[in-house]
């Protein structure tokens, strides 16, 4: 596998539901992000990792959300307590720090739908 | 932080013209200025980008311009083909981060054949 792999691609659930992704990097990859993206914009940062370290987290991810990268490999990222302006499309990307700091491989996404 | 602003965004041209695309940023200090193409329903891919230290950098029909005096950059594509057609997407370093980007808000491409 050469790339950046999310899972599940779509996710539909009730409002007040949690939903849990994941994001399996590039393999030799040391940093992973993840991004929100809603129609007709750009990926929004939400928070990144290097290695298992969560480096930095934005203030678009409120209490609701957590992310983790327990191995320094795979992330999961839940969302507890779903709300209908959670609806996105929730991308993973990953780089590799010695290539610089922004060569970002994206995954295909997990677009969640709150109903 | 950083302010990405991007322009047009929709732009529709006829194929083998040109099309550029114009974004400006806010933060002197950033230094990294990458495009991204997402075709629809696909993963946005990075398809060129520029750092701070050159004015312009050139990729068979893609080029990206910087002039870090106005603080803005553009992507131009020469001879468009239908394949072209997707959203561009331009980016910035976030002030003060280490790797987080802000993104403007796209332009959507259309290659009429």
């Amino acid at each position: 596998d050469t790339g950046v792999s999310q899972d599940p691609r779509h996710k539909i659930t009730k409002r007040g539901q949690n939903v849990t992704f994941r994001c399996d990097p590039i393999s030799e990859h040391n940093r992973l992000y993840w991004y929100r993206q809603t129609l007709g914009q750009g990926p929004e940062f939400l928070t990144y990792f290097q290695n298992e370290a969560q480096l930095e987290k934005s203030r678009l991810l409120s209490d609701r959300f957590s992310a983790e990268r327990p191995k320094g490999s795979f992330s999961t990222l839940e969302i507890q307590r779903t709300e209908q302006g959670d609806s996105a499309m929730y991308l993973c990307a990953s780089s590799l720090l010695s290539q610089g700091l922004y060569g970002y491989t994206f995954g295909s996404g997990t677009r969640l739908t709150v109903v | 932080g950083e302010n990405v602003e991007q322009h047009p965004s929709t732009l529709s041209v006829q194929e083998g013209d040109s099309a550029v695309i114009k974004c400006t940023y806010s933060d002197s200090a950033s230094n990294y200025f990458p495009w991204y193409k997402q075709e629809l329903g696909k993963r946005p891919q990075l398809i060129i980008d520029i750092r701070s230290n050159v004015g312009e950098k050139k990729d068979q029909r893609i080029a990206v311009t910087l002039n870090k005096t106005a603080k803005h950059f553009s992507l131009h594509i020469t001879e468009t083909q239908p394949e072209d057609s997707a959203v561009y997407f331009c980016a910035a370093p976030n002030g003060g981060s280490q790797g987080n980007l802000i993104f403007g808000k796209g332009t959507k491409l259309s290659v009429k054949p």
